[in-house]
């Protein structure tokens, strides 16, 4: 099964702050990683899909890159609506595993 | 609009069975494949299981290997998960969701449900 590895585990910021959010796999997965945010009570939401492609309807404040093993979420201008759970997740093979979270909140 | 609702979720003791139910709308359901995702107390998320749009294959997380069973109908446009020898390991809020397929070769979890709770305990 492929591993994956987010840091920091939790990062405390202020609104209008940059937030990075890293992401490492175990093995290549080529540019197949997904970004979700998860708030309490609500379902996950897609923000990413192929590393770097944003969802539709997702502001562009939120991008992502990398590819191979190693990747990144970056929060451009954090507002107050992103303070939240953030995951990245594999979607190379099965089991489709998922990183253990990055929380973000507020400074 | 496009929606995901689960039922089924209770109380149950463990070595207990339970089956989920995903009730879907607003999109063409045999179209997708479908996963079952869940949270547990205070953990992050963890895939569960996966059936293709036709129901032929079904994949499973080592941890629910031998005791879940993922089905869908696609005439009732349905998801279900068959929990069987239930532990409290199993505890949490457990996700159906869509998984889209993007740009040809990508996959992603693009819609979910609110989630149904289960509890394992005596």
């Amino acid at each position: 099964d492929i591993q994956m590895t987010q840091s920091p585990p939790s990062l405390s910021a202020s609104v209008g702050d940059r937030v990075t959010i890293t992401c490492r796999a175990s093995q290549s997965i080529n540019t197949h990683l997904n970004w979700y945010q998860h708030k309490p009570g609500k379902a996950p939401k897609l923000l990413i899909y192929a590393a770097s492609t944003l969802q539709s309807g997702v502001p562009p404040r939120f991008s992502g890159s990398g590819s191979g093993t190693d990747f990144t979420l970056i929060i451009s201008g954090l507002q107050p609506e992103d303070f939240a759970l953030y995951y990245c997740q594999q979607s190379y093979s099965s089991p489709r595993t998922f990183g253990q979270g990055t929380k973000v909140e507020v400074k | 609009e496009v929606q995901l609702v689960e039922s089924g979720g209770v109380v149950v003791q463990p070595g207990g069975s339970l089956r989920l139910s995903c009730a879907t709308s607003g999109f063409t359901f045999d179209n997708f494949a479908m996963v079952w995702v869940r949270q547990g107390p205070g953990k992050g998320l963890e895939w569960v299981s996966l059936v293709t749009w036709d129901g032929d294959t079904a994949r499973y997380a080592d941890s629910v290997k031998g005791r879940f069973i993922v089905a869908r109908d696609n005439s009732k446009k349905s998801l279900y998960l068959q929990m069987n020898s239930l532990r409290p390991e199993d505890t949490a809020l457990y996700y159906c969701a869509r998984e889209a397929r993007f740009l040809e070769w990508f996959e992603a979890f693009d819609v979910w449900g609110p989630g149904t709770m289960v509890t394992v305990s005596s």
